[in-house]
C-alpha cells in the first residue's frame, strides 16, 4: 500500500510570497488533515476534510492560508502572503473512516521563510 | 496552560536501558491515547493506540494510562540505537485517532 505523498520536499521563499504544498492521500481514506509543525514541537492541526468537506478549521489563519480537496482526493494548502512565524514542517495526513481511524502521516514539506 | 503537556528533553540513555516516556494532558474529554515516533526528516508513525485507562504491550513497547492521574506513559525495555527519535504523545476525545491533540515530542538517543 502506497503511502501519503507530499511534495515539495522542501521549499524556501521570501516573506510575502506566496506557496502552494500537494498531497496525495492513501487511496480510499475518506479524512484528510494538514498539520503544521514548528521546529521543537508537536504537529497542530490546521484543517480537516472529510471527503472535501471540510470538518474543522478553527486553528487555520484564514487570513493568509487556504486549502481545499477538490475531488475528495488530493488536496492542496496555500498560504499567501507568507510570514517569518510561518517558517515550519508542513505534514499531511489520512484516514480511513473505519475502525480506529488511525491517521497515517506523510513526510511533511519543510517551508523555509527568510 | 497546554492541554498535552511533554517534557521535551533531550534524553541520552545507553543501549540496554530502560526509557520512560511521560505526558500530563488536562482535558478530561479524552479517552484515546497514542504514541507516535518521528524520526528526523520523517513524518509522525503510530507506535501505541490506547483506549481509556490500563496497559497494552507491544513487543518492547508498554503504554499506560491513568485518567484519575491524567497522565499516561511509554515505556521502552531493551531499547536500541534504533530507537533514537522523536516521541510524540497524543490524545482524543472523538472515536478513533480523529481531531488530535499532540504534545510537544522527548527527543529521545539511545547511545550503543
Amino acid at each position: 500500500e502506497a503511502g501519503v505523498a507530499q511534495s515539495p520536499r522542501y521549499k524556501i521563499i521570501e516573506k510575502r510570497q506566496s506557496v502552494a504544498f500537494w498531497c496525495n492521500p492513501i487511496s480510499g481514506h475518506a479524512t484528510l488533515y494538514w498539520y503544521q509543525q514548528i521546529l521543537g514541537q508537536g504537529p497542530k492541526l490546521l484543517i480537516q476534510f472529510q471527503n472535501n468537506g471540510v470538518v474543522d478549521d478553527s486553528q487555520l489563519p484564514k487570513d493568509r492560508f487556504s486549502a481545499e480537496r477538490l475531488k475528495g482526493v488530493d488536496s492542496t494548502l496555500k498560504i499567501q502572503p507568507a510570514k517569518l512565524e510561518d517558517s515550519a514542517v508542513y505534514l499531511c495526513a489520512s484516514s480511513s473512516l473505519m475502525g480506529r481511524a488511525e491517521q497515517y502521516f506523510g513526510p511533511g514539506t519543510r517551508l523555509t521563510v527568510t | 496552560q497546554k492541554e498535552v503537556e511533554q517534557d521535551p528533553g533531550p534524553l541520552s540513555v545507553p543501549e540496554g536501558a530502560i526509557v520512560s516516556l511521560n505526558c500530563t494532558y488536562s482535558n478530561s474529554a479524552f479517552q484515546y491515547f497514542m504514541w507516535y515516533r518521528q524520526y528526523s526528516r520523517k513524518g509522525p508513525e503510530l507506535l501505541m493506540y490506547t483506549y481509556s485507562s490500563g496497559n497494552k504491550e507491544d513487543g518492547r513497547f508498554t503504554a499506560q494510562v491513568d485518567k484519575s492521574s491524567k497522565y499516561i506513559s511509554l515505556f521502552i525495555r531493551d531499547s536500541q540505537p534504533s530507537d533514537s527519535a522523536t516521541y510524540l504523545c497524543a490524545m482524543s476525545a472523538v472515536r478513533g485517532a480523529q481531531k488530535l491533540v499532540f504534545g510537544q515530542g522527548t527527543r529521545l538517543t539511545i547511545n550503543p
